[in-house]
């Protein structure tokens, strides 16, 4: 079955470390997104990615980095200079930019 | 920026009743789309409702969209227990400029009781 796999499912950040996501998908898509998503909130954009080799910065990219070297990864990095990192992060891919996207299950990230 | 504001916050019915959540945007769109959310999941992509279009179904979801209006509603008709979820809205922008990215709302809370 084609999907969308996000690991780890839960995350744990200790102050001044970086923590990478990751998220891998076998849609054959050319479009990858992260979202953040805050508790009662809808999803604000980070980054997303419409080919390989190239990324654009969404509303909350401070303290988040990002790379797209193969079309099937997507991994986003959250730095320490992110000072709230606490948040339930989504990937998602859809065929071509504001198509209907497909969604991972998430990663919860904590600070410890 | 969040474009789409859904409205209710939260909506409790009981199972068998119809539900409608609207969505209201500020700028042109090219399609708008709803998405389900069950608690601690991803989005799933419910129906896709483009800027030239008035009325979509699927099943038992209604979608219409009124650009004059700048707005939408999703009616899940004769709804079960197992609808409870959030339900987003999200605007596609123009393809032209920055917009090239979804913008998803803030989300209804369906509760749907037995």
């Amino acid at each position: 079955d084609g999907g969308i796999t996000q690991s780890p499912k839960y995350l744990f950040r200790k102050e001044g470390q970086n923590v990478t996501l990751s998220c891998e998908q076998n849609l054959n898509h050319d479009a990858m997104y992260w979202y953040r998503q805050d508790p009662g909130q809808g999803l604000r954009l980070i980054y997303y990615s419409q080919i390989v080799n190239d990324f654009q910065k969404g509303d909350i990219a401070e303290g988040y980095s990002v790379s797209r070297e193969k079309k099937e990864s997507f991994p986003l990095t959250v730095t320490s200079a992110q000072k709230n990192p606490t948040a339930f992060y989504l990937c998602a891919s859809s065929i071509e930019v504001l198509s209907p996207q497909h969604f991972g299950d998430g990663t919860r990230l904590s600070i410890l | 920026s969040q474009q789409g504001e859904e409205d209710p916050q939260a909506l409790s019915i009981q199972e068998g009743e119809n539900a409608t959540m609207n969505c209201s945007y500020k700028t042109s769109i090219n399609n708008l789309q709803w998405y389900r959310q069950n608690s601690g999941r991803g989005l799933v992509h419910l129906i896709l409702i483009r800027s030239n279009e008035r009325e979509k179904h699927s099943g038992r979801l209604r979608v219409t969209l009124d650009t004059s209006k700048k707005s939408s509603s999703l009616l899940i008709t004769a709804s079960r227990a197992a609808d409870t979820a959030s339900y987003f809205c999200a605007t596609a922008g123009p393809v032209t400029g920055s917009a090239r990215q979804l913008t998803f709302g803030s989300g209804t809370q369906l509760t749907v009781l037995p």
